[in-house]
């Protein structure tokens, strides 16, 4: 019964590599993000989707591509994989914006820390 | 733009005493206010968050966070800490109007036996 769900936990590749971070969301909400959070636990938003639309899309590298099949998913995959890129990446999910109800937040995924050498 | 300022980057405090974590936020326009907490290599809990209504909200395990709209502030306060409070807390706003959620950089909660 999780809410937002995210595969892998955890994930360490090699410099140069190819990897995606899958995630689902079972809440029905129109609104998928990812957030990087780096060594020093600062939250970052790095891409948004409304029903599969991209609406937010933050200085980020384009070896970082979102991909967004259906309104409960929102894939990320990382080309070149840079040691850089070494962090937790979280997903998130939230209700649409137009009906602010009592029950509206975000809901993160437990987190991908990614690691890589 | 939509920004959120956390003052303290570590509050140490003894247990069973009492602690504010102090957030201000920076926007143009009406906004909703969130508390999350992250424990040790976990992800983000939501522990209060303001959308409109009363000013004072509360959580279910004792803190509470006041919006405060002259002072654009929304700290959060508990009277007594326990040992499994410490964690990370992060104050984030979003604007009306804005999908996304700004956080500050987070405040690390230390509870001392």
């Amino acid at each position: 019964d999780t809410a937002v769900s995210q595969t892998p936990k955890y994930l360490v590749t090699q410099m140069g590599n190819d990897k995606s971070i899958k995630c689902e969301q079972n809440l029905g909400h129109d609104t998928m993000y990812w957030y990087k959070q780096d060594s020093k636990k600062f939250l970052k938003i790095m891409f948004s989707y409304n029903n599969k639309e991209l609406i937010i899309n933050e200085t980020v590298p384009n070896r970082f591509s979102p991909k967004s099949p259906d309104k409960a998913h929102l894939n990320l995959h990382i080309n070149s994989l840079e040691l850089g890129d070494s962090a937790v990446y979280f997903c998130a999910s939230s209700p649409r914006r137009r009906e602010i109800k009592a029950n509206y937040g975000y809901t993160f995924g437990s987190g991908t820390r990614l690691t890589v050498v | 733009a939509q920004s959120v300022t956390q003052l303290d980057s570590q509050v140490p405090v003894f247990e069973e005493a009492p602690v504010e974590l102090r957030c201000n936020y920076s926007s143009s326009v009406s906004v909703y206010l969130f508390w999350y907490v992250q424990y040790p290599n976990q992800g983000l809990q939501l522990l209060l968050k303001y959308l409109s209504g009363s000013t004072l909200v509360e959580s279910i395990n004792g803190f509470e966070a006041e919006f405060n709209k002259s002072q654009t502030s929304f700290h959060l306060r508990k009277p007594s800490v326990h040992i499994s409070d410490t964690a990370e807390y992060f104050c984030a706003v979003s604007s009306l109007g804005s999908y996304q959620l700004t956080f500050g950089k987070g405040t690390k909660l230390s509870v001392i036996p």
